[in-house]
Protein backbone atom coordinates (compact mmCIF):
# COMPACT_ATOMS: atom_id res chain seq x y z
CA UNK A 1 0.00 0.00 0.00
CA UNK A 2 0.94 3.60 -0.77
CA UNK A 3 2.05 5.09 2.45
CA UNK A 4 2.20 8.90 3.14
CA UNK A 5 3.49 10.26 5.69
CA UNK A 6 3.36 12.98 7.94
CA UNK A 7 5.85 13.73 10.50
CA UNK A 8 3.77 15.71 12.86
CA UNK A 9 0.09 14.90 14.06
CA UNK A 10 0.26 17.90 16.64
CA UNK A 11 1.81 21.28 16.44
CA UNK A 12 1.62 24.25 18.52
CA UNK A 13 3.13 27.25 17.23
CA UNK A 14 3.29 31.43 18.13
CA UNK A 15 2.27 34.00 15.99
CA UNK A 16 5.03 35.08 13.26
CA UNK A 17 7.34 32.02 13.97
CA UNK A 18 8.08 29.82 10.53
CA UNK A 19 6.35 26.52 10.60
CA UNK A 20 7.90 23.32 8.44
CA UNK A 21 5.27 20.64 7.70
CA UNK A 22 6.85 17.81 6.25
CA UNK A 23 5.40 15.00 4.21
CA UNK A 24 6.80 11.68 2.50
CA UNK A 25 5.46 9.07 0.00
CA UNK A 26 6.52 5.47 -0.39
CA UNK A 27 5.56 4.75 -3.62
CA UNK A 28 7.69 7.28 -5.99
CA UNK A 29 4.39 9.24 -6.91
CA UNK A 30 5.15 12.13 -9.18
CA UNK A 31 2.57 14.57 -7.96
CA UNK A 32 2.09 15.35 -4.62
CA UNK A 33 -0.48 17.85 -3.23
CA UNK A 34 -0.65 20.00 0.00
CA UNK A 35 -4.62 20.68 1.36
CA UNK A 36 -6.33 22.46 4.64
CA UNK A 37 -9.52 21.39 6.16
CA UNK A 38 -11.54 23.38 7.74
CA UNK A 39 -14.90 23.21 9.16
CA UNK A 40 -17.64 23.98 6.61
CA UNK A 41 -15.07 24.76 3.86
CA UNK A 42 -13.68 20.84 2.67
CA UNK A 43 -10.26 21.11 1.69
CA UNK A 44 -8.57 23.26 -0.37
CA UNK A 45 -5.78 23.34 -2.52
CA UNK A 46 -2.87 24.91 -0.58
CA UNK A 47 0.10 24.49 -3.60
CA UNK A 48 0.42 21.37 -6.14
CA UNK A 49 3.94 19.91 -7.41
CA UNK A 50 4.58 17.51 -10.11
CA UNK A 51 7.69 16.80 -10.30
CA UNK A 52 10.72 17.55 -8.48
CA UNK A 53 11.36 21.09 -7.69
CA UNK A 54 8.27 21.99 -9.71
CA UNK A 55 5.49 23.74 -7.94
CA UNK A 56 2.14 24.99 -8.82
CA UNK A 57 -0.33 27.64 -6.59
CA UNK A 58 -3.35 25.96 -5.78
CA UNK A 59 -6.82 27.77 -4.81
CA UNK A 60 -4.90 29.65 -1.18
CA UNK A 61 -1.46 30.12 -1.61
CA UNK A 62 -1.08 33.01 0.16
CA UNK A 63 1.14 33.06 3.24
CA UNK A 64 2.61 29.51 2.44
CA UNK A 65 5.74 28.31 0.40
CA UNK A 66 6.36 24.93 -0.86
CA UNK A 67 9.60 22.86 -1.01
CA UNK A 68 10.01 19.65 -3.07
CA UNK A 69 14.22 18.76 -3.10
CA UNK A 70 13.25 15.29 -3.56
CA UNK A 71 10.47 13.50 -5.25
CA UNK A 72 9.46 11.40 -2.27
CA UNK A 73 8.98 14.49 -0.06
CA UNK A 74 7.10 17.69 -0.16
CA UNK A 75 7.21 20.19 2.68
CA UNK A 76 4.73 23.56 3.32
CA UNK A 77 6.35 26.29 4.88
CA UNK A 78 4.25 28.79 6.69
CA UNK A 79 7.06 31.75 6.23
CA UNK A 80 5.23 33.80 9.51
CA UNK A 81 2.70 31.25 11.20
CA UNK A 82 -0.98 33.86 11.90
CA UNK A 83 -3.86 32.63 13.69
CA UNK A 84 -5.45 32.43 11.17
CA UNK A 85 -3.03 29.60 10.06
CA UNK A 86 -4.54 27.70 12.89
CA UNK A 87 -6.11 24.59 10.45
CA UNK A 88 -5.76 20.60 9.66
CA UNK A 89 -3.13 20.38 6.58
CA UNK A 90 -2.95 17.53 4.99
CA UNK A 91 -0.61 15.90 2.44
CA UNK A 92 -1.20 13.88 -0.48
CA UNK A 93 0.08 12.00 -3.30
CA UNK A 94 -0.95 10.43 -6.87
CA UNK A 95 0.27 8.55 -9.82
CA UNK A 96 -1.98 9.63 -12.56
CA UNK A 97 -3.19 12.60 -10.76
CA UNK A 98 -6.38 11.51 -9.97
CA UNK A 99 -7.02 8.83 -6.60
CA UNK A 100 -5.69 10.45 -4.37
CA UNK A 101 -3.70 8.93 -1.37
CA UNK A 102 -3.42 11.19 1.43
CA UNK A 103 -1.40 11.46 4.87
CA UNK A 104 -3.37 11.31 8.24
CA UNK A 105 -2.89 15.26 8.81
CA UNK A 106 -1.17 17.62 11.02
CA UNK A 107 -3.41 19.58 13.58
CA UNK A 108 -1.89 23.17 13.69
CA UNK A 109 -2.46 25.55 16.15
CA UNK A 110 -1.09 28.72 15.91
CA UNK A 111 -1.11 31.03 18.93
CA UNK B 1 -17.95 30.98 -4.45
CA UNK B 2 -18.25 27.18 -3.76
CA UNK B 3 -17.57 25.08 -7.13
CA UNK B 4 -18.34 21.67 -5.26
CA UNK B 5 -21.39 21.57 -3.03
CA UNK B 6 -22.65 19.32 -0.82
CA UNK B 7 -25.86 21.36 1.08
CA UNK B 8 -26.22 18.41 4.07
CA UNK B 9 -23.72 18.92 6.84
CA UNK B 10 -25.05 15.18 8.16
CA UNK B 11 -27.12 12.66 7.52
CA UNK B 12 -28.35 9.99 9.78
CA UNK B 13 -29.52 6.65 8.88
CA UNK B 14 -30.45 3.13 10.36
CA UNK B 15 -28.43 0.34 9.81
CA UNK B 16 -29.06 -1.63 6.70
CA UNK B 17 -31.35 0.92 5.16
CA UNK B 18 -29.74 3.22 2.10
CA UNK B 19 -27.68 6.00 2.43
CA UNK B 20 -27.66 8.94 -0.18
CA UNK B 21 -25.16 11.60 -0.51
CA UNK B 22 -25.83 14.46 -2.99
CA UNK B 23 -22.81 16.81 -4.19
CA UNK B 24 -23.81 19.60 -6.71
CA UNK B 25 -21.37 21.04 -8.89
CA UNK B 26 -21.35 24.55 -10.90
CA UNK B 27 -18.09 24.14 -13.44
CA UNK B 28 -19.66 22.32 -16.88
CA UNK B 29 -15.31 21.79 -17.39
CA UNK B 30 -15.23 18.93 -14.72
CA UNK B 31 -15.06 15.71 -16.25
CA UNK B 32 -13.74 13.67 -12.86
CA UNK B 33 -15.57 12.88 -9.84
CA UNK B 34 -14.74 11.15 -6.75
CA UNK B 35 -15.89 10.42 -2.91
CA UNK B 36 -13.67 10.01 -0.34
CA UNK B 37 -14.30 8.98 3.18
CA UNK B 38 -12.68 10.31 6.20
CA UNK B 39 -12.66 8.78 9.42
CA UNK B 40 -11.85 11.02 12.54
CA UNK B 41 -7.88 11.58 12.90
CA UNK B 42 -7.11 10.05 9.67
CA UNK B 43 -6.66 11.66 6.13
CA UNK B 44 -9.59 11.20 4.18
CA UNK B 45 -9.38 8.00 1.63
CA UNK B 46 -10.37 7.06 -2.28
CA UNK B 47 -13.67 5.88 -2.48
CA UNK B 48 -15.06 5.33 -5.70
CA UNK B 49 -15.05 7.37 -8.36
CA UNK B 50 -17.07 8.26 -11.83
CA UNK B 51 -15.62 9.79 -15.10
CA UNK B 52 -18.43 12.23 -17.27
CA UNK B 53 -18.44 9.79 -19.98
CA UNK B 54 -20.50 7.46 -17.40
CA UNK B 55 -23.49 7.50 -15.55
CA UNK B 56 -23.32 5.13 -12.80
CA UNK B 57 -20.25 3.35 -11.20
CA UNK B 58 -20.63 0.89 -8.12
CA UNK B 59 -18.16 -1.31 -6.32
CA UNK B 60 -19.96 -3.87 -3.88
CA UNK B 61 -22.70 -1.84 -1.44
CA UNK B 62 -20.85 2.17 -3.11
CA UNK B 63 -22.62 3.36 -6.19
CA UNK B 64 -22.27 6.70 -7.63
CA UNK B 65 -24.69 8.58 -9.88
CA UNK B 66 -23.55 11.28 -12.42
CA UNK B 67 -26.18 13.65 -13.85
CA UNK B 68 -24.16 16.00 -16.11
CA UNK B 69 -27.74 17.97 -17.32
CA UNK B 70 -28.06 18.32 -13.65
CA UNK B 71 -24.49 19.03 -12.76
CA UNK B 72 -25.39 16.59 -9.79
CA UNK B 73 -23.88 13.41 -8.52
CA UNK B 74 -24.96 10.70 -5.83
CA UNK B 75 -23.27 7.98 -3.57
CA UNK B 76 -25.94 5.07 -2.66
CA UNK B 77 -24.64 2.76 -0.08
CA UNK B 78 -26.65 -0.18 0.30
CA UNK B 79 -27.14 -1.81 2.74
CA UNK B 80 -25.27 1.25 5.21
CA UNK B 81 -23.31 -0.68 8.19
CA UNK B 82 -22.34 0.97 11.15
CA UNK B 83 -18.67 1.29 10.39
CA UNK B 84 -19.77 3.75 7.24
CA UNK B 85 -20.56 6.34 9.64
CA UNK B 86 -17.64 8.73 8.83
CA UNK B 87 -17.49 12.16 6.56
CA UNK B 88 -17.59 12.21 3.02
CA UNK B 89 -16.34 14.37 0.73
CA UNK B 90 -17.65 14.65 -3.05
CA UNK B 91 -14.54 15.98 -5.75
CA UNK B 92 -14.33 17.12 -9.15
CA UNK B 93 -11.08 17.69 -11.25
CA UNK B 94 -10.93 19.41 -15.10
CA UNK B 95 -8.91 18.36 -17.59
CA UNK B 96 -5.88 15.72 -17.72
CA UNK B 97 -4.14 14.83 -14.28
CA UNK B 98 -6.14 16.09 -11.94
CA UNK B 99 -4.65 18.73 -10.57
CA UNK B 100 -6.26 21.20 -8.78
CA UNK B 101 -8.93 19.11 -7.97
CA UNK B 102 -12.04 20.71 -5.94
CA UNK B 103 -13.10 19.49 -2.67
CA UNK B 104 -17.01 19.96 -1.23
CA UNK B 105 -17.75 20.51 2.43
CA UNK B 106 -18.25 17.39 3.46
CA UNK B 107 -21.26 15.29 4.77
CA UNK B 108 -21.19 13.47 7.92
CA UNK B 109 -23.16 9.87 7.58
CA UNK B 110 -24.11 8.49 11.05
CA UNK B 111 -25.52 5.06 10.64
CA UNK B 112 -27.42 3.70 13.91
CA UNK B 113 -27.00 0.13 14.64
Amino acid sequence: DVKVTQSSRYLVKRTGEKVFLECVQDMDHENMFWYRQDPGLGLRLIYFSYDVKMKEKGDIPEGYSVSREKKERFSLILESASTNQTSMYLCASSLAGYGYTFGSGTRLTVV
Amino acid sequence: DQQVKQNSPSLSVQEGRISILNCDYTNSMFDYFLWYKKYPAEGPTFLISISSIKDKNEDGRFTVFLNKSAKHLSLHIVPSQPGDSAVYFCAASEGTGGFKTIFGAGTRLFVKA
